[in-house]
C-alpha cells in the first residue's frame, strides 16, 4: 500500500532562516506530488505541483520553492522565512486515479 | 474550476444523520464533485468523489442533484470521531489541481 510521510512534524524557526521540508512517498512510481499550505482558520492553498522529476509548477509568487530531485521525494525550501510563513504544511500525491491523498502534516511557527 | 459554497458550521447528534450540504452552481460537465475531511491538526482525508451518480462507500454517501449544480455528503450515523472540517471540491481532471475553500466544520454533539 502507499504511505506518505513528511517531516519534520513540527518546526520552529526565526524569521530569516532557511527551510527546508521534506516529503517522500512509498509504494508508488511516477506520482503527482503537490504542496499545501494552510494558514490559521483557513483553507488549504495550493502551492507548488509536479508531474515528475525536475518539474514544477507554481500557483503562486511568494519567497518559497519547490524541487523534485528524486521520484517520490518533494522538497519545500526557502531561503528567508518570513512571519506570514507560519502555517500547516501539507503534501500530497497522487496516481493514475486523480484522488489526493495527504500527508499529516509539518507544522511551522516563525518568530 | 469551478467554485463551491458551504455553510461554515454545523451541528449534528451522536447516532443521527450528518447531511452537509454544497452548492457549485458553476460545475461543468467533465468536473467531479469531491470530498475531504480534515480533523484537527491532520491532513485532509479523502471521504468520497463523483460525477453524475449517487455514490456510497463505507464512509459516507453523496448525493448529486440532477442539474449538478449542488451535492449532499451524507454521514449515516455520526459519531463523535466524525467531528472536522469537511471541503467540497470540484476539479477538471485535464488539470491536476485542487483548490479548497474554508469548509464546513461539522461539531457531532453527544
Amino acid at each position: 500500500s502507499q504511505t506518505i510521510h513528511q517531516w519534520p512534524a513540527t518546526l520552529v524557526q526565526p524569521v530569516g532562516s532557511p527551510l527546508s521540508l521534506e516529503c517522500t512517498v512509498e509504494g508508488t512510481s511516477n506520482p503527482n506530488l503537490y504542496w499545501y499550505r494552510q494558514a490559521a482558520g483557513r483553507g488549504l492553498q495550493l502551492l507548488f505541483y509536479s508531474v515528475g522529476i525536475g518539474q514544477i509548477s507554481s500557483e503562486v509568487p511568494q519567497n518559497l520553492s519547490a524541487s523534485r530531485p528524486q521520484d517520490r521525494q518533494f522538497i519545500l525550501s526557502s531561503k528567508k522565512l518570513l512571519l506570514s510563513d507560519s502555517g500547516f504544511y501539507l503534501c500530497a500525491w497522487s496516481g493514475n486515479q486523480e484522488t489526493q491523498y495527504f500527508g499529516p502534516g509539518t507544522r511551522l511557527l516563525v518568530l | 474550476d469551478a467554485k463551491t459554497t458551504q455553510p461554515p458550521s454545523m451541528d449534528c447528534a451522536e447516532g443521527r444523520a450528518a447531511n452537509l450540504p454544497c452548492n457549485h452552481s458553476t460545475i461543468s460537465g467533465n468536473e467531479y464533485v469531491y470530498w475531504y475531511r480534515q480533523i484537527h491538526s491532520q491532513g485532509p482525508q479523502y471521504i468520497i468523489h463523483g460525477l453524475k451518480n449517487n455514490e456510497t462507500n463505507e464512509m459516507a454517501s453523496l448525493i448529486i442533484t440532477e442539474d449538478r449544480k449542488s451535492s449532499t455528503l451524507i454521514l449515516p450515523h455520526a459519531t463523535l470521531r466524525d467531528t472536522a472540517v469537511y471541503y467540497c471540491i470540484v476539479i477538471d481532471f485535464t488539470g491536476n489541481q485542487f483548490y479548497f475553500g474554508t469548509g464546513t466544520s461539522l461539531t457531532v454533539i453527544p
